[in-house]
């Protein structure tokens, strides 16, 4: 089945202990992306990738990391998370970079709390 | 900076009603229009795409219409049911990186 996977789904650490959210697709997606959704505030890029090795911020980078060192994988990394940082997280995937003319699919989030 | 608009936040109506979803956009300056919807706990669900080009799209009970002139975009959804119910969003990709979300509006159909 075509899918965008993230582990955890749900996730309580405390304030700077580091944790890596992973995001994996089997589509053969060129784009992979990450939200952050807040109520009130909606869903906020952090990190894009057009491609491997090929990463760029988003509107809300500051305290998270990526990489894409395969196309398929996509990590979210907080070196030292605070609790500004509890969120609802989605990693979302699109054939193509450009996002022309496919859809966005998106996995089924995770729930980040940071004491 | 492009701002997208929901109206309204939230509607509640009864089964079978025909209802329409308002998406309102600042700068028509984009590439298409998405439509997704999502469940609590979950993921969001692609349900149309509307290139800039294009001036509706549908799918089932769903029609998805574009104005680009006027900024805004509608979801017609037909025969409401239950399943139904969820929160629906419209997204712009304006510069091929990113999708600019709207906040949303909560749906609620009642059997």
């Amino acid at each position: 089945e075509a899918q965008v996977t993230q582990n955890p789904r749900y996730l309580i650490t405390v304030t700077g202990k580091k944790l890596t959210v992973t995001c994996s697709q089997n589509m053969n997606h060129e784009y992979m992306s990450w939200y952050r959704q807040d109520p009130g505030l909606g869903l906020r890029q952090i990190y894009y990738s057009m491609n491997v090795e090929v990463t760029d911020k988003g509107d809300v980078p500051e305290g998270y990391k990526v990489s894409r060192k395969e196309k398929r994988n996509f990590p979210l990394i907080l070196e030292s998370p605070s609790p500004n940082q509890t969120s609802l997280y989605f990693c979302a995937s699109s054939p193509r970079a450009g996002l022309n003319n496919s859809p966005l699919h998106f996995g089924n989030g995770t729930r980040l709390t940071v004491t | 900076k492009q701002e997208v608009t929901q109206i309204p936040a939230a509607l509640s109506v009864p089964e079978g009603e025909n209802l329409v979803l308002n998406c309102s956009f600042t700068d028509s300056a984009i590439y298409n229009l998405q439509w997704f919807r999502q469940d609590p706990g979950k993921g969001l669900t692609s349900l149309l795409l509307i290139q800039s080009s294009q001036r509706e799209q549908t799918s089932g009970r769903l029609n998805a219409s574009l104005d680009k002139s006027s900024g805004r975009s509608t979801l017609y959804i037909a025969a409401s049911q239950p399943g139904d119910s969820a929160t629906y969003l419209c997204a712009l990709n304006q510069a091929g990186t990113a999708l600019i979300f709207g906040k949303g509006t909560t749906l609620s159909v009642s059997s």
